[in-house]
Order: structure tokens, then sequence, then C-alpha cells
């Protein structure tokens, strides 16, 4: 079964902290991979795409990396601030126009 | 840029009710998805809707739930015989010639 993992459920962080979201996925064929932002009770916002042949992606102070072989993905945010506090979901897709399979998500919270 | 929408944003029903939900897929888009996220869940999916037909199909999507792409432009979700489990967030997504699917900002149904 195609498992998606997100490690930690939660984290707390002074504002200004580098941090390190992870996700893990159990089955590495992966086509790509996304990162989203959920605020509470909101929508999906998508901050970077990975694709399978891509090793890491930049947006801003966000850099998601991939490494396939050992079915892992990190989503680092440097210098967090408060408006960065919201949950963070990953999602594996396996063909291009299949599904995407969600994490669970990790909640941020950043305190000023 | 183009977004993809979905009406209502929130639609609250009756047990038993019958409910369609709407989405409007970015214009050139090609590949269809509903997705559901039950408060405090994970986002699941639903069902995939290609050429007129559906592509695949989760456990999840029994014979309560039908989708439709009645007039080109439209995408809908309609579930028969709403149940309590059923309220849920309901994202709407869609995919071109690109790898990213699209995530629209979602309808809360509330099932009383």
């Amino acid at each position: 079964k195609q498992e998606v993992t997100q490690i930690p459920a939660a984290l707390s962080v002074p504002e200004g902290e580098n941090l390190v979201l992870n996700c893990s996925f159990t089955d590495s064929a992966i086509y790509n991979l996304q990162w989203f932002r959920q605020d509470p009770g909101k929508g999906l916002t998508s901050l970077l795409l990975i694709q399978s042949s891509q090793r890491e992606q930049t947006s801003g102070r966000l850099n998601a990396s991939l490494d396939k072989s050992s079915g892992r993905s990190t989503l680092y945010i440097a210098a967090s601030q408060p408006g960065d506090s919201a949950t963070y979901l990953c999602a594996v897709r396996y063909t291009n126009a299949g599904k995407s399979t969600f994490g669970d998500g990790t909640t941020l919270t950043v305190k000023p | 840029e183009p977004e993809v929408t979905q009406t209502p944003s929130h639609q609250v029903t009756q047990m038993g009710q019958e409910v369609i939900l709407r989405c409007v897929p970015i214009s050139n888009h090609l590949y269809f998805y509903w997705y559901r996220q039950i408060l405090g869940q994970k986002v699941e999916f639903l069902v995939s809707f290609y050429n007129n037909e559906i592509s695949e199909k989760s456990e999840i999507f029994d014979d309560q739930f039908s989708v439709e792409r009645p007039d080109g432009s439209n995408f809908t979700l309609k579930i028969r015989s709403t149940k309590l489990e059923d309220s849920a967030m309901y994202f709407c997504a869609s995919k071109g010639t690109q790898s990213e699917q699209y995530f629209g900002p979602g309808t809360r149904l509330t099932v009383t």
C-alpha cells in the first residue's frame, strides 16, 4: 500500500529559527511530490512541486529536497515568521495524471 | 493567474438529502479530481475523471457518489442520501498538460 507519513505531527518554534519538516513515502517510484500549506479551515496552497528527476526546488525562504531512493522529502523553512504558522502537507503522485496521496501534515506554530 | 473555483463555499444539508458540489476547473485542463478532508484527518482521494469518464476511484467513492461534467466547463460531485459522516471539506482539482494539480478552495459540507 502506498502511504505517506509526515514527522513531526506538530512543531513549535520561536520566530527566526530555521526548521525542517519531513515527509516519507513507502513506494519510492513516485512521479512527483508536492508540498502544500493549509491554514485552519481553508484550502490547499501549493508551495513547491518536485519532479522525480529533481533533487530540490526553492521558492523564497522555502527549499524542498527529494531523495527518491530513501523515500524521503524535506521542506526547509528559513528564518521562520509567525505568518508561517499553518499545517504543511506533502503529497505524492505515481503517474502524471494519477491521484495525489497525502500525508497527515505537520502543524507548525511560530511564536513571536 | 487561472484558478479552480468551487461553489458553494459552505453547504448545510439534512441527512438523507442530495447535494451537488460544483467546480469550475482551469479552462484548458483535461484531468479532474475530487478529494475530501474530514475535520482533523488527512486529505483523501475520491475520484479522477478524464475524457468524460471516471479513470480511477477510491473505495470511498461508492454508489452514493457520482461525478459529471455537464457542460464542458463545470465538474460536479453529487452525493445522494447524505449521511452525517459525509460532513467534510471537499476539494476539486484539475490538471493540464503540465505536472501540477491545481486545487480549488474547497466546499465545506455539513450534514445535520
